[in-house]
């Protein structure tokens, strides 16, 4: 059955610094893929989405991420956090043939000053 | 401004008491969708519907019912409801089953 692992439940990082948060999904040869983040008491926004073409993805707030088929992965990335960056994310896939969005289990991020 | 909206966005009741949770959306979408959120468990799917009167079961439907009758409204019906049904619940629509979904505000259910 198809999967997404997201390994790291909480992050912290402190503000301005790097951000790097894992996916790998688990089925699929030409998945689609997507980051979601979620604020405190918020619905889900669309942060990126890879459908095909270009391996590196730009999305909405300054974030990027990479798709690697050799490693399954999707992961998120940020040159420089915000305070307003502190929330939940989830990475989402759906696999080349069907219809069923499957998420992970979210990881929480923390923002220091 | 193209959006999902739920109805209500809170709600505590008692077991056993039926209840239905709105979803409507106003981008002509053919797929809606329902998920609850649980900590620790990411969202996981309730049921989706493809287009009018075509609804189909997603990962945890047990307890859940779904009607399609209109292209703009997908409701949740908990017809029976049990504490365990205690959750956040969204809403989700896309063009077609495989596009992006636009996700509602969220519901958060209390079953007591």
């Amino acid at each position: 059955a198809q999967s997404v692992t997201q390994p790291d439940i909480h992050i912290t990082v402190s503000e301005g610094a790097s951000l790097e948060l894992r996916c790998n999904y688990s089925y699929g040869a030409t998945p689609y893929l997507f980051w979601y983040v979620q604020s405190p008491g918020q619905g889900l926004q669309l942060l990126l989405k890879y459908f095909s073409g270009d391996t590196l993805v730009q999305g909405i707030k300054g974030f990027e991420a990479e798709f690697k088929r050799s490693q399954s992965s999707f992961n998120l990335r940020k040159p420089s956090v915000h305070w307003s960056d502190a929330a939940e994310y989830f990475c989402a896939h759906l696999p080349e043939y069907g219809n069923k969005l499957v998420f992970g289990a979210g990881t929480i991020l923390r923002v220091k000053s | 401004e193209a959006q999902v909206t739920q109805n209500p966005r809170y709600l505590i009741t008692v077991t056993g008491k039926k209840l239905t949770v709105t979803c409507s959306q106003n981008m002509n979408h053919e797929y809606m969708s329902w998920y609850r959120q649980d900590p620790g468990l990411g969202l996981r799917q309730i049921y989706y519907s493809m287009n009018v009167e075509v609804t189909d079961k997603g990962d945890v439907p047990e307890g859940y019912k779904v009607s399609r009758k209109e292209k703009r409204n997908f409701p949740l019906i908990l017809e029976s409801p049990s504490p365990n049904q205690t959750s956040l619940y969204f809403c989700a629509s896309s063009l077609t089953g495989r596009n992006e979904q636009f996700f509602g505000p969220g519901t958060r259910l209390t079953v007591l």
